[in-house]
């Protein structure tokens, strides 16, 4: 069936390091990811977007990488900081479907000082 | 202060006792959804409106009634809640659909004894 997974459910990386955080999709179909922070207690915020038109998307301190042949999305942080400790999770959907939003089960990234 | 809010944000009830959890945002936006979040299973769409008096259902809509009467507020409501409904439930808006920018509430974690 359709799933949406992460490679790894934990990270553990120490200050000041990059981290990178892998998401496989199994729709082909699908044409817009999103990656989502969520801290402890709190809902999830939205970080970056990225469309299939596109391979890399970089925002403040993140990228997002997309490889459409393997069906596979990453998000780095760059300088990782303690205040990024939070599960991160993908999202993927069909534009113009009427298909919602498919969230994987996230990862919990750790910044360890 | 844009914002997403839930009420209320714990509750422990007993299998049977009707309740709803309120969901409010400013941001006139369109689009409204409700999300349960369990261990594991990342987040699962329940319900969505796209606007008023227009709802339809997510992923796990089974035991979950929803209405849209005001551009701003999105009940949720278990007529008859069960042990499984035990879960953190998240409200989230978006200006148009879910293909845009989703501004998740706080969570509202219940217990359904």
């Amino acid at each position: 069936g359709e799933s949406v997974g992460l490679h790894l459910p934990t990270l553990s990386v120490q200050e000041g390091d990059n981290s990178i955080i892998n998401c496989a999709y199994s729709n082909s179909a699908s044409d817009y990811f999103i990656w989502y922070k969520q801290e402890s207690g709190k809902g999830p915020q939205f970080i970056i977007d990225i469309r299939s038109n596109m391979d890399k998307r970089q925002g403040q301190r993140v990228t997002v990488l997309l490889n459409k042949t393997v069906k596979h999305l990453s998000l780095q942080i760059a300088a990782t900081q303690p205040g990024d400790s939070a599960v991160y999770f993908c999202a993927e959907t069909t534009s113009g479907s009427a298909r919602q939003l498919t969230f994987g089960s996230g990862t919990q990234l750790t910044v360890l000082p | 202060e844009a914002q997403v809010t839930q009420n209320p944000r714990y509750l422990i009830t007993v299998t049977g006792k009707k309740l709803t959890v309120t969901c409010s945002q400013n941001m006139n936006h369109e689009y409204m959804s409700w999300y349960r979040q369990d261990p594991g299973l990342g987040l699962r769409q329940i319900y969505y409106s796209m606007n008023v008096e227009v709802t339809d259902k997510g992923d796990v809509p089974e035991g979950y009634k929803v209405s849209r009467k005001e551009k701003r507020n999105f009940p949720l409501i278990l007529e008859s809640p069960s042990p499984n409904q035990t879960s953190l439930y998240f409200c989230a808006s978006s200006l148009r659909g879910y293909q845009e920018t989703q501004y998740f509430g706080p969570g509202t974690r219940l217990l359904v004894l």
